[in-house]
């Protein structure tokens, strides 16, 4: 089965800061890739799908890119309302693995 | 709208069964595959199971394959988690998601509101 692992496993960062999380696959899983914002208490939330492409009504700094293996998250500008942990997940066939997480902190 | 909701968690003992549902509605059921995936307490998320809008295709976890039996009932909008002989690593809350299409190979896009699950003695 395809691993998928996340770094950093945590961050802690400045308001307006640029925050970069990596996600990779053991093996190649085209841009099937998607990024879920977990936050306190709630339900997970779809980010990005297909790598790139922004969830209807998630504001636009977040941005995701990559493909086959390597993977990015970007927070263009942190803001107190990103304390999360954010999850990357494969779906290109089962097991539809998730990432382990990295959890997000202002500083 | 599109509206997820669990029920059937509850308190079990180890060994023992539960069903969990999921009503689903806002959008074409039988047009979307659907998936299960759980939280223990304090952890990630995991994926659980999946299956297709007709439910022909059905995939489950290697920790749950042979317990867990995903199923679904496009008739009354409803999504199901058979789940036998249960055991304390089975604890966690159970999300029920939907997908964006009807094969699994899908983002699964909306998720319920979750149902816990306690396996204890």
């Amino acid at each position: 089965d395809i691993q998928m692992t996340q770094s950093p496993s945590s961050l802690s960062a400045s308001v307006g800061d640029r925050v970069t999380i990596t996600c990779r696959a053991s093996q190649g899983i085209n841009n099937y890739l998607a990024w879920f914002q977990q936050k306190p208490g709630k339900v997970p939330k779809l980010l990005v799908y297909a790598a790139s492409t922004l969830q209807s009504g998630v504001p636009s700094r977040f941005s995701g890119s990559g493909s086959g293996t390597d993977f990015t998250l970007t927070i263009s500008s942190l803001q107190p309302e990103d304390v999360a942990v954010y999850y990357c997940q494969k779906y290109d066939g089962a097991p539809f693995t998730f990432g382990p997480g990295t959890k997000v902190d202002i500083k | 709208e599109v509206q997820l909701v669990e029920s059937g968690g509850g308190l079990v003992q180890p060994g023992g069964s539960l069903r969990l549902s999921c009503e689903a509605s806002g959008f074409t059921f039988s047009g979307s595959a659907m998936s299960w995936v759980r939280q223990a307490p304090g952890k990630g998320l995991e994926w659980v199971s999946a299956l297709s809008g007709n439910g022909a295709n059905t995939y489950h976890a290697d920790s749950v394959k042979g317990r867990f039996t995903i199923s679904r009932d496009n008739s009354k909008n409803t999504l199901y988690l058979q789940m036998n002989s249960l055991r304390a690593e089975d604890t966690a809350v159970y999300y029920c998601a939907k997908g964006r299409s009807w094969h699994t190979n899908t983002v699964f896009d909306y998720w319920g509101q979750g149902t816990l699950v306690t396996v204890s003695s």
